[in-house]
């Protein structure tokens, strides 16, 4: 167990949809990476938040969005769900002193119908 | 031409021999190295990271990185059949934190 939570575990939507996922860093990380996964690849960097502002960003286009809380925990928005957007979605917290170390949640696994 | 090449496999070895799993990186100035292994239908879980060439040694892995060759492989003694999983190879892009993985490698021990 790393102490980085998500939820929800699964998600079911449809074309068109917009969803928002959640994401508690573990205690004493400030930094917030999102990832996604498709089923048999390795996961994609979509962004970073470092005290509530993104700080680095994948190939996602801006219908992919997020946030971070002064309680360091974030969200990841996206708008406009496509089937390609079917995925599992990882985060994963660091300290911004060993950002090295990143370490992730269980995930969200999302499915868009 | 991928950032981050690992085959994909399936690895199959059986139950005490050494795994062996490599990976090959494009960026010449990435710094930071990282291995993960991801149960099916888990998330990944971080074995080890190296950022100097030569090997670093973590109880049964052992991480050796070549920046001239570009490479990094993980190395596994005693497998066992707990092993089995994806290995995720992972390089850090620049001063960012944002990771590159591969596509991993999937290691089956059989006992």
């Amino acid at each position: 167990e790393t102490g980085v939570t998500q939820s929800p575990t699964h998600l079911i939507k449809t074309r068109g949809q917009q969803v928002t996922l959640r994401c508690s860093s573990q205690s004493g990380h400030n930094t917030v990476s999102w990832y996604q996964q498709a089923l048999g690849q390795g996961p994609q960097f979509i962004f970073q938040y470092y005290r509530e502002e993104e700080n680095g960003r994948g190939n996602f286009p801006p219908r992919f969005s997020g946030l971070q809380f002064p309680n360091y925990s974030s969200e990841l928005n996206v708008n406009a769900l496509e089937l390609d957007d079917s995925a599992l979605y990882l985060c994963a917290s660091s300290s911004r002193t060993s950002d090295n170390e990143q370490f992730f949640g269980p995930g969200t696994r999302l499915t868009v119908l | 031409q991928k950032e981050v090449e690992q085959n994909s496999g399936p690895l199959s070895v059986p139950e005490g021999a050494i795994a062996s799993l490599n990976c090959t990186y494009s960026d010449r100035g990435s710094q930071s190295f990282f291995w993960y292994r991801q149960y099916s239908g888990k998330s990944p879980e971080l074995i080890m990271f190296i950022y100097s060439n030569g090997d670093k040694e973590d109880g049964r892995f052992t991480a050796q990185l070549n920046k001239a060759s570009q490479y990094v492989s993980l190395l596994i003694r005693d497998s066992q059949p707990s092993d089995s999983a994806t290995y995720l190879c992972a390089v850090r892009w620049g001063n960012t934190g944002k990771l590159i993985f591969g596509q991993g490698t999937t290691l089956q021990v059989k006992p």
